[in-house]
């Protein structure tokens, strides 16, 4: 089935730098590739809808310089967070597929801002 | 704006009975796809069941079946014979065909013991 392999799993960083989270599809093309973001014991919130060769589409309340997303090819999709700071830290889960069939999920990333 | 609503934060059952968590949606849509989703400690998102709005008839997925009532706007999740392995966090899930926004609700905690 369809795979979307998401790295890194976990990383720690200091407030004020930069992290960069990939996600890749790795057997089939996604054209749009959605990042969630989860706080612990909460559901999923949407936080923006990107598309390959065109810019991402941001829901309402999330910071587009703060969180730069960027798909450049059918297979990759990558969530910048740039100047990381402590209430940054967060589950974050990128997720494409189609409407009928289900949306693949990567298996996420842990980021910890000290 | 669509919204999914999950009433039961934590349900438990003892292994080999049976569970329902409930889930209801608001929708002015008439086409559109349900899911429930799985998470596990683990935090990997797996698909458990699907369901399209424009079938009247039930998904079943081996131990795993729904109660689709579009009228209501409500789609339950039948756990039967229930494993230890099913202990996760189930999140209803809600797509319309137009927006192509996957929609969380809040998740139940689903606890089964020995």
């Amino acid at each position: 089935g369809a795979v979307v392999s998401q790295h890194p799993s976990w990383v720690i960083c200091k407030s004020g730098t930069s992290v960069k989270i990939e996600c890749r599809s790795l057997d089939f093309q996604a054209t749009t590739m959605f990042w969630y973001r989860q706080f612990p014991k909460q559901s999923l919130m949407l936080m923006a809808t990107s598309n390959e060769g065109s810019k991402a589409t941001y829901e309402q309340g999330v910071e587009k310089d703060k969180f730069l997303i960027n798909h450049a090819s059918l297979t990759l999709s990558t969530l910048t967070v740039t100047s990381a700071h402590p209430e940054d830290s967060s589950f974050y889960i990128c997720t494409s597929g189609g409407q009928g069939d289900g949306y693949t999920f990567g298996s996420g990333t842990r980021l910890t801002v000290v | 704006a669509q919204t999914v609503t999950q009433s039961q934060p934590e349900m438990s059952v003892q292994e080999a009975e049976t569970v329902t968590l409930s889930c209801t949606y608001d929708t002015s849509e008439n086409n559109y796809y349900l899911f429930w989703y799985k998470q596990p400690p683990s935090r990997q998102m797996i698909l458990v069941i699907r369901q399209e709005a424009y079938k009247q008839q039930n998904a079943t997925e081996n131990r795993f079946s729904v109660n689709f009532q579009k009228a209501a706007k409500s789609f339950s999740l039948k756990i039967s014979d229930s494993q230890l392995g099913d202990t996760a966090m189930y999140f209803c899930a809600f797509i319309s065909l137009n927006t192509d926004k996957l929609i969380f609700g809040t998740g139940t905690r689903l606890q089964v013991f020995p």
